[in-house]
């Protein structure tokens, strides 16, 4: 079946602006997460979805940042006046929501946001 | 503060050989340990996890995990041309705050050599 899409693969905008980035999973996963991977960086973790509700935030750098995942599908990152340093790769994974270590997420090819 | 660290490379292996690329972790809270796989411009791609001590094979990749030592590798037999990419360690806890985000690593570049 399909793996994990995301919307837009690319985004450029200007400082200050509004961008939405969509995730679609796996058929199936009920578990969502996004990351955040800067050059030469792992990803590091932003937030978890377990259905339509956000599991763990923690990782959200601020209140610029939202997610949401309404119909406990498509996941839609939010960032409201974003800055230089938002700039990055925005990777989605889904994983089958087993409530175990061993639950494995599978990546989306990402969305690369470039702030000017 | 869960850290996961790996030596950034390159590492370079001529064609054929064995590429061990090591990890070690901070959170003894940690139970399950990723291997990803990343090319360059391209996103994460899962080799294989591992979760109990000792070693796991899969094909030409063997997971090991010693727990007491915090430390997990991955080894690569017959090491091909299109090996070459950013391996990245990730670490789950599984329970408690934080369970099922992985903790990654900045990954290992590894170069295998024709």
């Amino acid at each position: 079946g399909a793996g994990v899409s995301q919307t837009p693969s690319n985004k450029v905008t200007e400082k200050g602006k509004y961008v939405e980035l969509r995730c679609d999973p796996i058929s199936g996963h009920t578990a969502l997460y996004w990351y955040r991977q800067s050059l030469g960086q792992g990803p590091e973790f932003l937030i978890y979805f377990q259905g339509t509700g956000a599991a763990d935030d923690s990782g959200l750098p601020n209140d610029r940042f939202f997610a949401v995942r309404p119909e406990g599908s498509v996941s839609t990152l939010k960032i409201q006046r974003t800055e230089r340093g938002d700039s990055a790769v925005y990777l989605c994974a889904s994983s089958l929501g087993l409530f175990s270590s061993t639950d494995t997420q599978y990546f989306g090819p990402g969305t690369r946001l470039t702030v000017l | 503060q869960k850290e996961v660290e790996q030596n950034s490379g390159p590492l370079s292996v001529p064609e054929g050989a064995i590429a061990s690329l090591n990890c070690t972790y901070s959170d003894r809270g940690s139970q399950s340990f990723f291997w990803y796989r990343q090319y360059s411009g391209k996103s994460p791609e899962l080799i294989m996890f591992i979760y109990s001590n000792g070693d796991k094979e899969d094909g030409r990749f063997t997971a090991q995990l010693n727990k007491a030592s915090q430390y997990v590798s991955l080894l690569i037999r017959d090491s091909q041309p299109s090996d070459s990419a950013t391996y990245l360690c990730a670490a789950s806890r599984g329970t408690g705050a934080g369970s099922y985000q992985l903790t990654f690593g900045k990954g290992t570049k590894l170069s295998v050599i024709p």
